[in-house]
């Protein structure tokens, strides 16, 4: 597809179960970024990636968080033992060149993967 | 957190009217972007502005950026019912970082 895709799409997880999250970004795109957003919030960032060097993990809020992107193109963002408060809509967002040094690279979101945590 | 601010947090306007949104940030910036998020959905890129740029237009969209103030404002001229959403602002250095984002209703 043209787009960033991500799936699933809904997953509703119990306290507990680790989750895995996909994503693959428009092809070509040397930037992956994930992002949580927590409703009624803005997307907070979590992590980037530039080809298969994750160089930013900076947001990631706990150690029960893992992100990868092994061949540089498609991402899997894990969560380990979920809890309550994991409950968010996952984003993630390609871009074609890089954020730092580059003025001018668009950064494109897939509509999110919705984790609720019972 | 480096978030920036935006405000108003909502607007309500009628259809027609003009839509200012406005976002300040706290660090140096690469450019400056605009997105548009329906409820339930992923974002949507509407505008990118560089540093060294003052203001762009796109369609009905103006997006002015101010750095010695280090704020830009969202302008929607003519807002369609379709217009509603929420917007947020990002700021680039290094990474994207969102605002909190400004709810816009635009009544029939």
């Amino acid at each position: 597809g043209a787009g960033v895709s991500q799936s699933p799409r809904y997953k509703v997880a119990k306290r507990g179960q680790d989750v895995a999250l996909r994503c693959d970004p428009i092809s070509g795109h040397v930037s992956l970024f994930w992002y949580q957003q927590a409703l009624g919030q803005g997307p907070e960032f979590l992590t980037y990636f530039q080809n298969e060097a994750q160089l930013d993990k900076s947001g990631l809020p706990s150690d029960r968080f893992f992100a990868e992107r092994p061949e540089g193109s498609v991402s899997t963002l894990k969560i380990q033992r979920t809890q309550q408060e994991d409950s968010a809509v996952y984003l993630c967002a390609s871009s074609l060149g890089f954020l730092k040094g580059a003025s001018g690279n668009t950064i494109y979101f897939g509509e999110g993967s919705w984790l609720t945590v019972v | 957190s480096q978030q920036g601010e935006e405000d108003p947090q909502a607007l309500s306007i009628q259809e027609g009217e003009n839509a200012t949104m406005n976002c300040s940030y706290k660090t140096s910036i690469n450019n400056l972007q605009w997105y548009r998020q329906n409820s339930g959905r992923g974002l949507v890129h509407l505008i990118l502005i560089r540093s060294n740029e003052r203001e762009k237009h796109s369609g009905r969209l103006r997006v002015t950026l101010d750095t010695s103030k280090k704020s830009s404002s969202l302008l929607i001229t003519a807002s369609r019912a379709a217009d509603t959403a929420s917007y947020f602002c990002a700021h680039a250095w290094g990474k994207l970082t969102f605002g909190q984002g400004t709810i816009l209703t635009v009544h029939p």
